[in-house]
């Protein structure tokens, strides 16, 4: 079946730092979304991307649709202690009554204050 | 804001028993979902529902069983619980593109 790769698993950063995260497949996809997932809580839906090349943010997260629709990549600027987690990435392919989301992972984010 | 509750955030069970674990959501979506969520594992389909008595298996439906009767409910079904079920559980339902996840059951078998 299909699988995302998303790097990386794990990431210790210090307060302040910028931190990248991606998601590959081998596959195209139409729509990419992005998750987080708190410890203890579901996943709660960061950005969704709907066509290749779009870049969209949400405060200080940023998330691209790759050009070729085979990755997609979140950034997180100036990290602050909040943003520990369990990122997701997501990859939806549909169509007509065909809908399949292919989920990554994840990225365990701990942030030092 | 579209609200998927799961109806217990913690439950303890002793093997063999069943298990029923309850799903609700408030807008009216036609397609629901249970996944289990394993350190290592990611997140695991186990059953889907496309409307009302309607289901199909994930990738993971041994061990499980689903009911939908009412359009807003998907209830999962441990017809025997058994340790190797001891996992987070997470429910979600869909507009035509993303899916919204409850907070999420976390169920230990002993």
């Amino acid at each position: 079946g299909q699988q995302l790769n998303q790097s990386p698993q794990s990431m210790f950063i210090q307060e302040g730092e910028d931190v990248s995260m991606n998601c590959t497949s081998s596959s195209i996809f139409n729509t990419w979304l992005w998750y987080k997932q708190d410890p203890g809580e579901g996943p709660v839906l960061l950005i969704a991307l709907y066509k290749a090349g779009e870049l969209t943010s949400n405060g200080r997260l940023t998330a691209q649709f790759g050009i070729t629709r085979k990755d997609s990549f979140l950034n997180i600027s100036a990290s602050i202690p909040s943003d520990v987690g369990i990122y997701f990435c997501a990859g939806l392919r549909s169509g007509g009554s065909n809908y399949k989301l292919t989920f990554g992972k994840g990225t365990l984010l701990t942030v030092n204050p | 804001d579209v609200k998927v509750t799961q109806s217990s955030r913690y439950l303890v069970k002793r093997t063999g028993e069943k298990v029923f674990l309850e799903c609700v959501q408030d807008m009216d979506h036609e397609n629901m979902f249970w996944y289990r969520q394993d350190p290592g594992l990611g997140l695991r389909l186990i059953y889907f529902s496309y409307d009302v008595k309607m289901k199909e298996k994930g990738d993971i439906p041994e061990g499980y069983s689903v009911s939908r009767e009412k359009k807003e409910r998907f209830s999962l079904i441990l017809e025997s619980a058994s340790t190797n079920q001891t996992s987070m559980y997470l429910c979600a339902s869909r507009t035509p593109d993303i899916q919204y996840f409850g907070a999420g059951t976390r169920l230990s078998v002993l």
